[in-house]
C-alpha cells in the first residue's frame, strides 16, 4: 500500500486479556518503529527493527510486551495480561533507510476496561 | 536518547497571522524532523530536515545544526492548521525522541 497501515484501528480489552496489534510497513521500508502516546503527550519510543532483527527493545515498559517482526516485514506489538494503564495510542512507523524521513501510520487506539 | 525541548507550549493565532515555533536539541543529530499531529490524530510528517531551510507552500523550516535548534515557520495561518506540531530527532542511537509539542489553536 501507498502508506503504513495498523490494526485494528480502535480496540477496546478487558484487563487481563492480551492483545495483539499489527504493523504493516510501506513496502521496501527496512527499519520499523513502535511507539505509545499517551492522551495530551508526545510519542514515547518503545523498539525498533532493521530488517527482522531487533535492535533495540530499551523502551519497552516491562515484559508483558513484546515485538517481532520475522520475515523483516509485517510487525505485530503483543501485550501480555493488559493493564489499564496500557491505554494509549500505538503507533507504528517506517523508514527506507537510516538518512530518511519515518512515515507512521494512524496507530491503533487501545483502551482496556 | 537526545533530549528535544519546544517552545512554546501552546499558541493562539488569528487566521492570517505568522508564527515560530522552536526546537532546541541536546546532541548532533542524524535526523531531525517536524510533524503535525492533526485533530483527528494523525501524524503527518512536515519536514526531514537534519540541517539547512525547506519551504513548503506556507510552511516553512530550518536547522542550524550547529547550535542545535530548528525553527518551523507558518506563514498566513489558517484554521487548518490547528493541532499539535511535534519536533523529533535521533542522534546516533536512531532512537527518534519527541519534544513535548507546540499546540496550536488559529482561530478565524
Amino acid at each position: 500500500g501507498a502508506g503504513v497501515s495498523q490494526s485494528p484501528r480502535y480496540k477496546v480489552t478487558k484487563r487481563g486479556q492480551d492483545v495483539a496489534l499489527r504493523c504493516d510497513p510501506i513496502s521496501g521500508h527496512v527499519s520499523l518503529y513502535w511507539y505509545r502516546q499517551a492522551l495530551g503527550q508526545g510519542p514515547e519510543f518503545l523498539t525498533y527493527f532493521n530488517y527482522e532483527a531487533q535492535q533495540d527493545k530499551s523502551g519497552l515498559p516491562n515484559d508483558r510486551f513484546s515485538a517481532e517482526r520475522p520475515e523483516g516485514s509485517i510487525s505485530t506489538l503483543t501485550i501480555q495480561r493488559t493493564e489499564q494503564r496500557d491505554s494509549a495510542m500505538y503507533r507504528c512507523a517506517t523508514m527506507a533507510g537510516m538518512n530518511s524521513p519515518l512515515h507512521f501510520g494512524n496507530g491503533t487506539r487501545l483502551t482496556v476496561t | 536518547g537526545i533530549q528535544v525541548e519546544q517552545s512554546p507550549p501552546d499558541l493562539i493565532l488569528q487566521e492570517g497571522a505568522n508564527s515560530t515555533l522552536r526546537c532546541n536539541f541536546s546532541d548532533s543529530v542524524n535526523n531531525l524532523q517536524w510533524f503535525h499531529q492533526n485533530p483527528w490524530g494523525q501524524l503527518i510528517n512536515l519536514f526531514y530536515i537534519p540541517s539547512g531551510t525547506k519551504q513548503n507552500g506556507r510552511l516553512s523550516a530550518t536547522t542550524v545544526a550547529t547550535e542545535r535548534y530548528s525553527l518551523l515557520y507558518i506563514s498566513s495561518s489558517q484554521t487548518t492548521d490547528s493541532g499539535v506540531y511535534f519536533c523529533a530527532a535521533f542522534s546516533n542511537d536512531y532512537k527518534l525522541s519527541f519534544g513535548a509539542g507546540t499546540t496550536v489553536t488559529v482561530r478565524a
